[in-house]
C-alpha cells in the first residue's frame, strides 16, 4: 500500500480562525512533508519530519504550525492566514528522508480557501 | 545548486501520437533526476526516476525517459498517448546535501485531443 492520505480534502477559513490538515501514512516511512502548492505551480517545501524530528523549516510564516505525533501522522496547524495562503496543501512521505534515491509519495492534498 | 527547466508549459498532442516532454538539468554533481504526474485536483504521482545506472528508465503507463548526461536532459516521452495521459507533468531534481528537498520545474500541461 503506498498511500498518504489527507483530511479534509477541502477547507473554507476566516482569517480569524484556527484549524487543522492532517495527513497519514502506513507505509513505515519516517519523513514527511509539507508542500504548498498554488494553482498552476509546481509545488514548494514547506516543512520536512525526519523520524518525528523538523529538519526543516524553508522560513514558513509562524501561522503554520507543523507538528509530528508519531511517525503516521503529520499535521498542519493554521491560524491567522491570509487570503494568499489560498492553495492546495500536499503531504508526502519517504522511506528514509536522507537518500536522495527515495521516492517521496504524495497525497491527494487539501484544498484550502482563506476568505 | 540544482535546478530543472522543462521547455513548453503546454504541449497538445494528438490521440496515438508521440508524447515528448522536455527537461533539462543543471548540476554539478551527479543527479537524481523524477518525474512525476498530476491530474487535476490530485496529489502528485511518481511516473519515473532516475538515480545511477542504465541511463534509459521505464516509468508505468507507458512512459520512458532517457538520461543524457552530455546534453544534460531528461526528456519524457510515450509512444502512443491517450486521452488519460492529459494531466500536469512536473520534471524534479534532488538538490543534494542533507536537506532532502525536490526541486521541482515550472510543470508541463499536456492536453491530447481526440
Amino acid at each position: 500500500d503506498t498511500e498518504v492520505t489527507q483530511t479534509p480534502k477541502h477547507l473554507v477559513m476566516g482569517m480569524t480562525n484556527k484549524k487543522s490538515l492532517k495527513c497519514e501514512q502506513h507505509m513505515g516511512h519516517r519523513a514527511m512533508y509539507w508542500y504548498k502548492q498554488k494553482a498552476k505551480k509546481p509545488p514548494e517545501l514547506m516543512f520536512v519530519y525526519s523520524y518525528e524530528k523538523l529538519s526543516i523549516n524553508e522560513s514558513v510564516p509562524s501561522r503554520f504550525s507543523p507538528e509530528c505525533p508519531n511517525s503516521s501522522l503529520l499535521n498542519l496547524h493554521l491560524h491567522a492566514l491570509q487570503p494568499e495562503d489560498s492553495a492546495l496543501y500536499l503531504c508526502a512521505s519517504s522511506q528514509v528522508g536522507e537518500r536522495p534515491e527515495d521516492t517521496q509519495y504524495f497525497g491527494p492534498g487539501t484544498r484550502l480557501t482563506v476568505l | 545548486a540544482q535546478s530543472v527547466t522543462q521547455l513548453g508549459s503546454h504541449v497538445s498532442v494528438s490521440e496515438g501520437a508521440l508524447v515528448l516532454l522536455r527537461c533539462n538539468y543543471s548540476s554539478s554533481v551527479p543527479p537524481y533526476l523524477f518525474w512525476y504526474v498530476q491530474y487535476p485536483n490530485q496529489g502528485l504521482q511518481l511516473l519515473l526516476k532516475y538515480t545511477t545506472g542504465a541511463t534509459l528508465v521505464k516509468g508505468i503507463n507507458g512512459f520512458e525517459a532517457e538520461f543524457k548526461k552530455s546534453e544534460t536532459s531528461f526528456h519524457l516521452t510515450k509512444p502512443s498517448a491517450h486521452m488519460s495521459d492529459a494531466a500536469e507533468y512536473f520534471c524534479a531534481v534532488y538538490s543534494g546535501g542533507s536537506n532532502y528537498k525536490l526541486t521541482f520545474g515550472k510543470g508541463t500541461l499536456l492536453t491530447v485531443n481526440p
